[in-house]
């Protein structure tokens, strides 16, 4: 398998613009997290999904952020308007099972840059 | 609270070397305890994962301990190489929150020649 796959790789654009990251899960995980990593706070869990289906979001910070997963193999994450202080790195992560019992496995991220 | 404390938080050692990490946690119930190795500008990517019964796993060259009663881990590396050079992360595992982890911040280890 291809592993977590996250696009794109590094983001920069401009204060107020809708910024787009995207999350192609390893089939058959049942799991899907969206996480933030910055040097002050280290890995922070934004939401996760079980079987499509939001399970828990009370990590996102603002109304500005959303998160949908259509379907099994696909997830966006939204920030609409963006903010310099939403300047993070990005990682989805998957799992078959909860974190309980399945291994997590992290995409390489996407570098988020708000001018 | 639930925390997860990292010690130290970065680490300089030559390569040949052993060293080996420390983490704490205040995470209850606990679950289990799992340490990750990320590379720069890469994604965390999983070493060993530990539950309550376990006190010791190894990887390879890495060697995790688990101290259930004290709530403490550690994380040793035998004969350290460049390519160690990374940020390992202790990640605790809440048993009564699915999907609820808590991360540590990390100890950047630098392995010189």
């Amino acid at each position: 398998d291809a592993g977590v796959i996250q696009s794109p790789r590094h983001e920069v654009t401009e204060m107020g613009q809708e910024v787009t990251l995207r999350c192609k899960p390893i089939s058959g995980h049942d799991y899907l997290f969206w996480y933030r990593q910055t040097m002050m706070r280290g890995l922070e869990l934004l939401i996760y999904f079980n079987n499509n289906v939001p399970i828990d979001d009370s990590g996102m910070p603002e109304d500005r952020f959303s998160a949908k997963m259509p379907n099994a193999s696909f997830s966006t994450l939204k920030i609409q308007p963006s903010e310099p202080r939403d300047s993070a790195v990005y990682f989805c992560a998957s799992s078959w099972g909860t974190p309980d019992t399945g291994e997590l496995f992290f995409g390489e991220g996407s570098r988020l840059t708000v001018l | 609270k639930n925390q997860v404390e990292q010690s130290p938080q970065s680490l300089i050692i030559l390569e040949g070397k052993n060293c080996t990490l420390q983490c704490n946690y205040t995470v209850s119930p606990f679950s289990n305890l799992r340490w990750y190795k990320q590379d720069t500008g890469r994604g965390p990517v999983s070493l060993t994962i530990m539950t309550f019964s376990e006190n010791t796993k190894s990887n390879g060259r890495y060697t995790a301990t688990l101290d259930a009663d004290t709530k403490q881990s550690s994380l040793h590396i035998t004969a350290s190489q460049l390519s160690d050079s990374a940020s390992y992360i202790c990640v605790v595992s809440r048993g009564s929150t699915l999907g609820r982890l808590y991360f540590g911040r990390g100890t950047q280890l630098t392995v010189w020649p």
